[in-house]
């Protein structure tokens, strides 16, 4: 069964902090992993996609990364801001129009 | 440059009432469309997706229907709603590119009391 599974649930940090977010998939056939920002209330914003020879991307102050054979994907956000506070979706593609969504990590950058 | 708009971006609706929610895209010609539902703590779930117009694919029985009308419209219906169609609706559209990307709207948010 394809399944994403992102970990921790939820997470709180203080303004200025690091912190990782996790993503394990169990999808086949794999054609891209995306992280996805989705504020309160709004629709999810792509923040980086990976395909399966890609092992890192960043988009700004947010790093991807992927290892295809253990299947895992990891979302790095350095020096955090209060504009962080979402939650954070990763999804697996399985090819053409097919996506499987993690039920995400909400984050909470407090001051 | 590709947009999609949702409307309304709040709804509240008595159980039994129909459904009308809207989505359209613009800067784009013949976009493969798609409707998700979030559930509250849940991921998202592929309810309907469309290729052209009058093409429809439903991915989950449901008592929702959906259409497209024209090119860059699709529309997502209800003839009687549930307490349990509360949620919140998205519509994406793919963008062709070596990714084919799925963007998304802002969202509709359906409470059904």
């Amino acid at each position: 069964k394809n399944q994403v599974e992102q970990s921790p649930q939820s997470l709180i940090i203080l303004e200025g902090k690091n912190c990782t977010l996790q993503c394990n998939y169990t999808v086949s056939p794999f054609s891209n992993l995306r992280w996805y920002k989705q504020d309160t209330g709004r629709g999810p914003v792509s923040l980086t996609i990976m395909t399966f020879s890609e092992n890192t991307k960043s988009n700004g102050r947010y790093t991807a990364t992927l290892d295809a054979d253990t299947k895992q994907s990891s979302l790095h956000i350095t020096a955090s801001q209060l504009s962080d506070s979402a939650s954070y979706i990763c999804v697996v593609s399985t090819g053409f129009q097919k996506l499987v969504f993690g039920t995400g990590t909400r984050l909470l950058v407090s001051p | 440059s590709q947009t999609i708009h949702q409307w309304p971006a709040t709804l509240v609706q008595p159980v039994g009432s129909p459904l009308s929610l809207e989505c359209t895209v613009e800067g784009t010609s013949n976009p493969n469309l798609y409707w998700y539902r979030q559930a509250a703590g849940r991921g998202l779930q592929l309810l309907f997706y469309s290729v052209g117009i009058g093409q429809i694919s439903s991915e989950v029985p449901q008592n929702l229907s959906a259409s497209r009308p024209q090119d860059r419209q699709f529309i997502l219906s209800s003839k009687k709603l549930l307490l349990s169609d509360s949620g919140f609706y998205l519509c994406a559209f793919l963008r062709q590119s070596s990714y084919n990307e799925q963007f998304f709207g802002p969202g509709t948010r359906l409470t059904v009391l």
